[in-house]
């Protein structure tokens, strides 16, 4: 039983380049959730999808980013432009559903980003 | 101000000896979770508590629920090195909107041998 997969674990960008950052939720998990932690910093919440619908996307920058959830294949998280304040390990987690019992978070291994 | 607060935010021991993590908020939780992250990877859920009050042990771990559903803390028995890593407690307000969790700051916990 595969738990929440991330790639790639690594990715160097120059500024003014794009990231597209990929997460495969746990088997029988349908629902999404994108976090980012600066380095010294805690972990923030960015953007919660299902299939094909962003929930909430409070967390997240209002310019440059992006992130969805297709009906096939894993969710996308998208920079672009890249700048070095984008450095940060993003995770992704995934949870069965929202309601109470169901929506416990699994967490991936994380994409660190690194912007030269 | 964050809405979790974690403390110590730092706990070197040696092995052997008990230490105790806080995670404390005005806020009311729905449910409160602790995760343990080690460098370079994802956190773990260690445990979920959901009733006010409630208590629950994973081997040398005890995790704790506080009444009003506002604290918790997580007692760890004769620490082990493997025991090593970053504590983080998260959980959804009752008032929040939505299923985003919101993190403490931490606990990096380091027993030494």
């Amino acid at each position: 039983n595969a738990g929440v997969m991330q790639n790639p674990r690594h990715l160097v960008r120059r500024r003014g380049q794009e990231a597209r950052l990929r997460c495969s939720p746990m088997k029988g998990h349908s629902h999404v959730y994108w976090y980012r932690q600066l380095p010294e910093e805690g972990l923030k919440f960015m953007v919660y999808l299902q299939k094909e619908n962003i929930i909430d996307e409070s967390g997240m920058p209002k310019e440059r980013f992006s992130a969805e959830f297709p009906k096939e294949g894993p969710s996308i998280l998208r920079i672009q432009q890249v700048v070095r304040g984008d450095s940060a390990a993003y995770f992704c987690a995934s949870s069965p559903g929202s309601r109470q019992g169901a929506y416990e978070q699994y967490f991936g291994p994380g994409t660190r980003l690194t912007v030269t | 101000t964050q809405l979790l607060e974690q403390s110590p935010q730092f706990l070197s021991i040696q092995e052997g000896e008990n230490l105790t993590v806080y995670c404390n908020s005005s806020s009311v939780f729905s449910s409160l979770q602790w995760y343990r992250q080690e460098p370079g990877e994802g956190p773990v859920l260690l445990v979920t508590v959901v009733t006010g009050g409630e208590v629950k042990k994973l081997k040398r771990l005890t995790f704790q629920f506080g009444d009003a559903r506002k604290d918790s803390s997580l007692h760890i028995t004769a620490a082990q090195p493997g025991d090593t890593g970053l504590y983080l407690c998260a959980g959804v307000p009752v008032k929040a909107a939505g299923n985003k969790l919101t993190f403490g700051g931490g606990t990096r916990v380091l027993v030494k041998p």
